[in-house]
């Protein structure tokens, strides 16, 4: 096991535009989290899954982005009609049980422009 | 209301000079504190977990203590590869999830 993948590492995209994130978490973990991150902040808090379950969601996220996780494995993250405030480290974690912490993919890097 | 809360923002220090960051919290029913490195355009990368006031972990140079109030990560004789974000993360009774501090950008001067 090579840990949580994150593709792609990089995304500049065009306002208005639609992108997608994938997150492959480690593969015994049944939690996975989406986080955002941006300069000199620390990571906020986006979505949970447990298993294909989405079991909370962030006042952070809009009508504008979703998330899926498909039978419990990989998950996407998709973000509709980007806009310049999307610009962001997207991150995803995942871990086994409630109080391990987390193990975090290497994240996306979006830009919007 | 901010429930984690890290300082100094930022640190400089000369290669083999001492110190300490501080994470302090407010919420209720602390379940785990997690510190977390983290390098430029990369993700947090996990350090240690502390459960309960009085504990301590090791870790090289690092060294994380908790009190019922707040955390320490203490670095004694760093090196320039130390340079890094440090995050403190709190995971508490009534959350589903882990919450971050704004971390502390440190910096080693060779």
């Amino acid at each position: 096991d090579t840990g949580v993948s994150q593709d792609p590492r990089h995304k500049i995209t065009k306002r208005g535009q639609n992108v997608t994130f994938r997150c492959d978490p480690i593969s015994e973990h049944n939690r996975l989290y989406w986080y955002r991150q941006t300069l000199g902040q620390g990571p906020e808090f986006l979505t949970y899954f447990q298993n294909e379950a989405q079991l909370e969601k962030s006042r952070l996220l809009s009508d504008r982005f979703s998330a899926e996780r498909p039978k419990g494995s990989f998950s996407t993250l998709e973000i509709q009609r980007t806009e310049q405030g999307d610009s962001a480290m997207y991150l995803c974690a995942s871990r086994a049980r409630d109080r391990d912490g987390y193990t975090f993919g290497s994240g996306t890097r979006l830009t919007v422009v | 209301e901010d429930q984690v809360t890290q300082s100094p923002e930022a640190l400089r220090l000369q290669e083999g000079e001492s110190s300490s960051l501080n994470c302090s919290y407010t919420v209720s029913g602390l379940r785990g504190l997690f510190w977390y490195r983290q390098d430029p355009g990369k993700g947090p990368e996990f350090l240690f977990t502390l459960y309960s006031a009085g504990e301590e972990k090791e870790k090289e140079r690092l060294k994380a203590t908790l009190t019922k109030k707040e955390s320490f990560l203490h670095i004694t004789a760093p090196k320039p590869e130390d340079s890094a974000t440090y995050l403190c993360a709190l995971y508490y009774s009534s959350a589903s999830k882990i919450i971050f501090g704004s971390g502390t950008r440190l910096s080693i001067r060779p």
